[in-house]
């Protein structure tokens, strides 16, 4: 079974739909991340969760929220969907003090 | 600001060696990374090396940091078909967020 899993794997919707992703893991790790992937600019940081009180706002973070319901669980919504949020959404988990990050195999979002 | 740029295409042969470059400027990156991407997958980790190391060599992998010029390097021996890929550099601190800043991307391709 996978380690870091995202739900849905595919999305399709319309310009101004609330839409969630969701991001699941069984490592145990207290660090979440959400990153978004783009053709040609590699993938940037829409927000990062220490633990379950712990979020905080990445480099590209406005027209996004997220929400820590548990540690192992870190869901990203989109409050109003525009077209330039169509990319491949990848969620990330680490271990406070470890070097590396483990990533999900991302969610493709395309909005019409 | 960080900042982490790769060349976007690489070509090689079957057999040959594959050298894939990176340049970052945050001179407080202690940890630097190797991810594989390939098509319609996540990112897979392969590598990384704590920036106090000049060299570090996992089987066919070999990685160089040249740490005044801000430059590391992904040598791959006996490239494969199967290590047609996009690889990705990234960089961290291992202070606050540790989430990655990553280059584009750069995209090899092995001719059998």
């Amino acid at each position: 079974d996978a380690d870091v899993t995202q739900t849905p794997r595919n999305r399709i919707t319309k310009t101004g739909k609330r839409i969630m992703l969701e991001c699941s893991q069984t490592k145990g790790h207290d660090r979440m991340y959400w990153y978004r992937q783009d053709p040609g600019l590699g993938l940037r940081l829409i927000y990062y969760s220490f633990d379950v009180k712990d979020i905080n706002k990445g480099e590209i973070s406005d027209g996004y929220s997220v929400s820590r319901q548990a540690q192992a669980k870190f869901s990203l919504s989109l409050e109003s969907a525009i077209p330039n949020q169509t990319a491949l959404y990848f969620c990330a988990t680490s271990l406070q003090g470890a070097a590396e990050q483990f990533f999900g195999p991302g969610t493709r979002l395309t909005v019409l | 600001g960080e900042d982490v740029e790769q060349s976007l295409f690489l070509s090689v042969r079957e057999g040959d060696s594959s050298v894939i470059n990176c340049t970052y400027t945050d001179s407080s990156s202690t940890y630097l990374y190797w991810y594989k991407q390939e098509p319609g997958a996540g990112l897979q980790l392969l590598t990384y090396i704590f920036s106090n190391m000049d060299m570090k060599q996992d089987q066919r992998l070999t990685v160089l940091l040249n740490k005044k010029d801000k430059h590391l390097s992904l040598r791959i021996a006996d490239t494969q078909t199967g290590d047609s890929a996009i690889y990705f550099c990234a960089e961290s601190m291992n202070t606050g967020r540790r989430a990655l800043t990553f280059g584009s991307g750069t995209r090899l391709q092995v001719q059998p």
